[in-house]
């Protein structure tokens, strides 16, 4: 099964910019979407297909991916930024949906 | 705006089958995929698998033997079935929407998820 590796925990203070890694194996042929899971929530969209956000998602959300890691970054941190993130693949050897381990975003 | 809403027993025995059931309001289930999602305490995500109207699946390859999944169109439902259960599969449980496309599937919008315990 293809393996997503995140860092588990980043620290940024408010106003600064987060960026967060997903690395697998040449990820940077395939899709990858990202999730904002904030605490006693269920996960939210945020990135899908590398760089794209939904409506409803600010500007300050945007992702790249390229070669084998994927970033999420986030600019002008804000303290409701404060979650877990989660990056996904689908795998085509297996048939399935792949998550990475997910990075805690902590917002000093 | 797609809402899901999941139900079901939030406590099952050790051996016994675990089934869940996720609404849909808001849209028709007729167009997309559905996918269940597991989360346990203070854990990751994992994809159980999903679920396309005419009865296509795909499950986790960990998964795929004690997994069923189903749509039922008339009542904007889809359902899961995880059999032989055990502690390991103590977790909270999300249903989803997915998106399929030529590159991948992804996951919007999310149920509130529902916690099952597995437990005598």
């Amino acid at each position: 099964s293809y393996v997503l590796t995140q860092p588990p925990s980043v620290s940024v203070a408010p106003g600064q910019t987060a960026r967060l890694t997903c690395g697998g194996n040449n990820i940077g042929r395939k899709s990858v979407h990202w999730y904002q899971q904030r605490p006693g929530q269920a996960p939210v969209l945020v990135v899908y297909d590398d760089s794209d956000r939904p409506s409803e998602i600010p500007a300050r959300f945007s992702g790249s991916n390229s070669g084998n890691t994927a970033t999420l970054t986030i600019s002008r941190v804000e303290a409701g930024d404060e979650a877990d993130y989660y990056c996904q693949v689908w795998d085509n050897d297996s048939d399935h949906s792949v998550f990475g381990g997910g990075t805690k975003l902590t917002v000093l | 705006q797609v809402q899901l809403q999941e139900s079901g027993p939030g406590l099952v025995k050790p051996s016994e089958t675990l089934s869940l059931t996720c609404s849909v309001s808001g849209g028709s289930i007729s167009t997309y995929c559905w996918s269940w999602i597991r989360q346990p305490a203070g854990k990751g995500l994992e994809c159980i698998g999903r679920v396309c109207l005419g009865g296509s699946t795909s499950y986790n390859p960990s998964l795929k033997s004690r997994v069923t999944m189903s749509v039922d169109a008339s009542k904007n439902q889809f359902s899961l079935k995880l059999t032989s259960v055990t502690a390991a599969d103590t977790a909270l449980y999300y249903c989803a929407r997915v998106v399929v496309t030529s590159e991948s599937d992804r996951f919007d919008p999310w149920g509130q998820g529902t916690l099952v315990t597995v437990s005598s």
